[in-house]
């Protein structure tokens, strides 16, 4: 079975400036890795995924993420943050081929970007 | 499309009684998962539905619980009897047929059993 760990619950950091959230998994079998967004009062939109290829992965507005094998990380960065992007962001994992593919989810990180 | 669909957005309701919460996934979607949020325990799966048969339960947390899909466009999750420690936001979300596809939420039912 895989488990995903956000090292962080809360990070704040000022408008403009760079941005990391750590994500570790296990898991014993090939997988799939996925970043979701929840702003206040919504449910969960995708970020970005990596199923196979690059290991550097872009999403939606100025995301991206590294896949690292070797370290088992999938960290979310953003070069620089507005204050739009304060919100819960979660990592989830699921098994690939062969697996059951249903996601599990990480406890959350929320982001909080000051002015 | 409108996305999924879930009602009510709030309910407030009496430790003992019966609640029953609705979702529509988005047309076309095989697959259907109940999740549930809270701050001690995160996101956790409930129960996933594909193709309308349940599949995987076992995060139902007990036998209050219960869900159904009986077509393609509906489903429910009922807890008879409610109690405070199932208060929580309950989210709905559907996803195509490509086993990677990435799940569309619904923007959740925040249950308050007093």
């Amino acid at each position: 079975a895989q488990s995903v760990t956000q090292l962080d619950s809360q990070v704040p950091v000022f408008e403009e400036a760079p941005v990391e959230l750590r994500c570790n998994y296990s898991s014993s079998v090939s997988v799939y890795l996925f970043w979701y967004v929840q702003y206040p009062n919504q449910g969960l939109q995708l970020l970005l995924k990596y199923l196979s290829g690059s290991t550097l992965v872009k999403g939606i507005n100025g995301f991206e993420a590294e896949f690292n094998k070797s370290q088992t990380s999938f960290h979310l960065r953003k070069p620089s943050v507005h204050i739009s992007d304060t919100a819960e962001y979660f990592c989830a994992v699921s098994d690939g081929p062969g697996g059951s593919y249903i996601p599990t989810f990480g406890r959350g990180t929320s982001l909080i970007v000051h002015p | 499309d409108a996305g999924v669909i879930q009602s009510p957005r709030h309910e407030v309701t009496e430790m003992g009684q019966e609640v029953t919460l609705r979702c529509k996934p988005i047309s076309g979607h095989n697959s259907l998962f109940w999740y549930r949020q809270t701050m001690m325990r995160g996101l956790e799966l409930l129960i996933y539905f594909n193709n309308n048969v349940p599949i995987d339960d076992s995060g139902m947390p007990e036998d209050r619980f219960s869900a159904k899909m009986p077509n393609a466009s509906f489903s429910t999750l009922k807890i008879q009897p409610s109690e405070p420690r199932d208060s929580a936001v309950y989210f709905c979300a559907s996803s195509g047929r490509g086993r990677y596809e990435k799940l569309f939420f619904g923007s959740g039912t925040q249950l308050s059993v007093l």
